[in-house]
């Protein structure tokens, strides 16, 4: 265990719904994040958020829409999604402002978009 | 643009001896790198990190060393075991919380 939560763990849904994704961390962290990870592909970051702002959007679509209430949750809401984003969706958390450190990641997300 | 890559997608190694991965990094100005380790259904682990100032770190069984002339970064495990099958990421941090991340190695440990 990591102490980064996610869930549900898969997740299958049309590409008219409408899910979240969840994450929460009791690590004392203030800096969340969300990775998607496809096969045979590098991680890729999707969104930063530092002490609840949102501080990077890594040209994401925006059938994709984060929200982080407070430093110790962090949700991805789902839309209109495309087979394409089927994929591993993975959050982490770290310290921000301490200098570099490293993140601590959930277990995922499993989404199938049919 | 900036790119972390990966010399081999696969890596076997017979159980007991040590097993390298090699890494391939782009930005010089990348200040912080990061070795982590993914299970099969599992988010990515914090193996080992290093800081440009450094050439070498050690932890138990890992060693990570870094050629920053080459741009180059190995992940060393001593006496490989069967729980080290996994893929393996490295990770460089250019800039304030902007990591790049490598397609990763696939470790098979043969029994």
């Amino acid at each position: 265990e990591t102490g980064v939560t996610q869930t549900p763990r898969h997740l299958v849904m049309g590409m008219t719904n409408k899910k979240s994704l969840k994450c929460e961390q009791h690590l004392g962290h203030n800096a969340m994040y969300w990775y998607k990870q496809s096969a045979k592909k590098p991680l890729e970051l999707m969104f930063v958020y530092n002490f609840k702002e949102q501080t990077e959007n890594n040209s994401v679509p925006s059938r994709f829409s984060p929200e982080c209430p407070n430093s110790s949750h962090l949700f991805l809401h789902l839309h209109t999604l495309q087979p394409e984003d089927s994929a591993l969706y993975l959050c982490a958390s770290s310290l921000a402002g301490q200098g570099n450190t490293e993140a601590f990641f959930g277990q995922g997300t499993r989404l199938t978009v049919v | 643009g900036e790119s972390v890559g990966l010399h081999l997608p696969t890596l076997s190694v017979q159980e007991g001896d040590n097993s390298i991965i090699n890494c391939a990094y782009s930005n010089s100005a990348s200040d912080y790198f990061i070795w982590y380790k993914q299970e099969s259904g599992k988010g990515p682990q914090f193996i080992i990190d290093i800081r440009s100032n450094m050439d070498k770190r050690q932890g138990q069984r890992v060693t990570v060393l870094l050629n920053k002339t080459v741009k180059h970064l190995s992940l060393q495990i001593a006496a490989t075991q069967p729980g080290d099958s996994a893929v393996y990421f490295c990770a460089e941090n250019g800039g304030y919380q902007k990591v790049t991340f490598g397609t990763g190695t696939k470790l098979q440990v043969i029994p």
